[in-house]
């Protein structure tokens, strides 16, 4: 089991323009949330995906924006990058049922923006 | 709006020392807390969470609701257990992952 693994692990892109990120949740797992971490701080959580819909969501602008497929897979687009969006962003897949399932987090992909 | 600070960005101890992890949140329900670590090149990962009222590896949290704190505590702390240490909250009780509120963590150091 690879458990979650993301795409790309890094990534440099120009101020303006847009970005995807990629994220396969662990094996049996349906529920993917995404988490952008700047240097020297916590994870800051984005959005929820489950069966293909966005559950929670997080005080982040409507730049960003998710997709979850019908395997569960996810992505995370973000437009108009700013300098701040540089950053790792973080995916964690658990499983939505009674009681309780951790989250198990991919490596992130680090984003860097100039 | 729920936060969470953890007060010492740096700790250093000797092994064999007790080490405690300190966490404090602010939210007016009734959350549940989490401590997740990350090791050197490992991914991020769920240490303990107060509902289950687990002793993983040695550490031990306790919700205090009075003090709004869920530090981390360890009677003897080993060199393996070096890693930075995050306190997270959930703003929905009884077994969710739903937009949880990470700490900036406390990067612990154990010393030979």
């Amino acid at each position: 089991d690879a458990g979650v693994t993301q795409s790309p692990t890094h990534l440099i892109k120009t101020r303006g323009q847009q970005v995807t990120l990629r994220c396969s949740p662990k094996s049996g797992h349906d529920t993917v949330s995404w988490y952008q971490q700047a240097l020297g701080q916590g994870p800051q959580f984005i959005f929820q995906y489950y069966e293909e819909e966005e559950r929670q969501r997080g005080n982040f602008p409507d730049r960003f924006s998710g997709h979850q497929f019908p395997n569960y897979s996810s992505e995370l687009n973000v437009n108009a990058l700013l300098l701040g969006d540089s950053a790792l962003y973080l995916c964690a897949s658990s499983l939505a049922r009674e009681g309780y399932s951790p989250l198990h987090f991919g490596n992130g992909t680090r984003l860097t923006v100039t | 709006a729920q936060r969470v600070t953890q007060p010492e960005k740096l700790l250093s101890v000797f092994k064999g020392a007790p080490v405690e992890l300190k966490c404090n949140y602010s939210y007016s329900g009734s959350p549940e807390l989490f401590w997740y670590v990350q090791y050197s090149r490992q991914r991020l990962q769920l240490l303990l969470r107060h509902i289950s009222r687990e002793s993983i590896k040695g550490f031990t949290a306790d919700l205090n609701k009075g003090e709004t704190s869920f530090h981390l505590k360890k009677p003897f702390a080993q060199e393996e257990d070096s890693a930075m240490y995050y306190c997270a909250l959930s703003p929905y009780s009884g077994g969710s992952n739903y937009k949880l509120t990470f700490g900036k963590g406390t990067l612990l150091t154990v010393n030979p």
